[in-house]
């Protein structure tokens, strides 16, 4: 049981590139979430699903598109990478009603 | 989904309870008030959440007040290893789950 994993854990890009994040989680849990954290500040919901083939926007999710294609995965892309969306990115994951999120280790991107 | 007021640090001598305070005036019925907590930048880890009444577990135990405006987080022997920033959360039934600035708790030796 590996509970959330992110993939990769590390990443540069040149600005203008494409990339997509993989979050993937064995718990069998409806929700899951993408969040962007910055030096010094809280964590930011970018995009969230409540189930399969489901999307939503969160806070800031200009940038940022997803999808859930399968319950089990949830993939973060960004389409022309910018320097402003260098961060940390979360992924979390919870079951249906009131329960805990499980979050990843994180992927540090740098966008140059 | 309700917002919250945290201060944005704590100081707590090491073997004393942490009481960490959470404002979320507008909160709704069917809300829950969450905490979790983030050490050296790793993912947040969950610690307690709960409704209405006030809720124990290995953890922490969380206090929430009568008119469910307020709430506290006490962790009963803080130790270094506490050390973190601490997030208090309002969560209702759209799933979302939005992280405030949280509170940075420092327990000192």
């Amino acid at each position: 049981n590996a509970g959330v994993t992110q993939t990769p854990k590390f990443r540069v890009l040149k600005t203008g590139q494409s990339m997509t994040l993989l979050c993937a989680q064995d718990m069998n849990h409806e929700y899951m979430y993408w969040y962007r954290q910055d030096p010094g500040m809280g964590l930011r919901l970018i995009h969230y699903s409540v189930g399969e083939g489901t999307t939503a926007k969160g806070e800031v999710p200009d940038g940022y598109n997803v999808s859930r294609l399968k319950k089990q995965n949830f993939l973060l892309g960004l389409e022309s990478a910018a320097p402003s969306q260098t961060s940390v990115y979360f992924c979390a994951s919870s079951d249906w009603g009131n329960t805990e999120a499980f979050f990843g280790q994180g992927t540090r991107l740098t966008v140059v | 989904d309700a917002k919250t007021t945290q201060p944005p640090s704590m100081d707590c001598a090491e073997g004393r309870a942490a009481n960490l305070p959470c404002n979320h005036s507008t909160i709704s019925g069917n809300e829950y008030v969450y905490w979790y907590r983030q050490i050296h930048s790793q993912g947040p880890q969950y610690i307690i959440h709960g409704l209405k009444n006030n809720e124990t577990n290995e953890m922490a135990s969380l206090i929430i007040t009568e008119d469910r405006k307020s709430s506290t987080l006490i962790l009963p022997h803080a130790t270094l290893r506490d050390t973190a920033v601490y997030y208090c959360i309002v969560r209702g039934n759209t799933g979302k789950l939005i992280f405030g600035q949280g509170t940075t708790l420092q327990v000192k030796p």
